[in-house]
């Protein structure tokens, strides 16, 4: 069965420090890996991965993709109490007609004052 | 740019009752996906319409579930005979093409007394 495992499950940090946020995957057939900010409403479109070792930049947030371990990182670095959100890590199986996006459950950042 | 618009934003129904979800895509998408999220659960893929096509429907229950985006209109996700169990969340995201980012909206969060 295709699975998406996120790790850490919560993290709580200081404004400043830098974190790393895991996504593994296990699909048939993978085709693209996605990261989306997921605050009190809708989840937020942050960087979709399709090649390996290529990373994504965007401010303060980065992340690379190893299809050889199938695994993802998510960094943000200097860290503020807007960042506080659950960060989701999904994988579009290929074929990619069937629309699915498969997720992992979440990680959960505070970051503190 | 008007983002994924769903509504009502919160729905209660009593036990039995039917339920209406609707969701209006992003202006210049046509590919529109319905996912769920149970209480301390992932999102879950539900179904994937294109224009009056049903594309894939493997995580639709098989029964009191169905949906639908007609040419004209928003796109409905009914629950007919609704249960405690399909007390949740319910999000939908559209994109413009397969295979580009899916945007989400903010959700419709059914409660079932």
């Amino acid at each position: 069965e295709d699975k998406v495992v996120q790790s850490p499950l919560s993290l709580v940090v200081h404004e400043g420090d830098t974190v790393t946020l895991n996504c593994s995957y296990e699909v048939t057939n993978f085709r693209s890996l996605l990261w989306y900010k997921q605050e009190k409403k809708a989840p937020t479109f942050l960087f979709m991965l399709t090649s390996s070792g290529i990373e994504k930049k965007s401010g303060r947030l980065s992340s690379i993709l190893d299809k050889k371990e199938l695994f993802s990182i998510l960094n943000i670095t200097a860290t503020q109490t807007g960042d506080s959100a659950i960060y989701l890590c999904a994988v579009e199986p290929s074929p990619s007609n069937t629309g699915k996006l498969i997720f992992g459950q979440g990680t959960t950042l505070q970051v503190k004052p | 740019n008007a983002g994924v618009m769903q509504n009502p934003r919160h729905l209660v129904r009593r036990r039995g009752q039917e339920a209406r979800l609707r969701c209006s895509p992003m202006k210049g998408h046509s590919h529109v996906y319905w996912y769920r999220q149970l209480p301390e659960e992932g999102l879950k893929f539900m179904v994937y319409l294109q224009k009056e096509n049903i594309i894939d429907e493997s995580g639709m229950p098989k029964e009191r579930f169905s949906a639908e985006f007609p040419k004209e209109g928003p796109s409905i996700l009914r629950i007919q005979q609704v249960v405690r169990g399909d007390s949740a969340a319910y999000f939908c995201a559209s994109s413009p093409r397969q295979n580009q980012p899916q945007h989400f909206g903010d959700g419709t969060r059914l409660s079932i007394l």
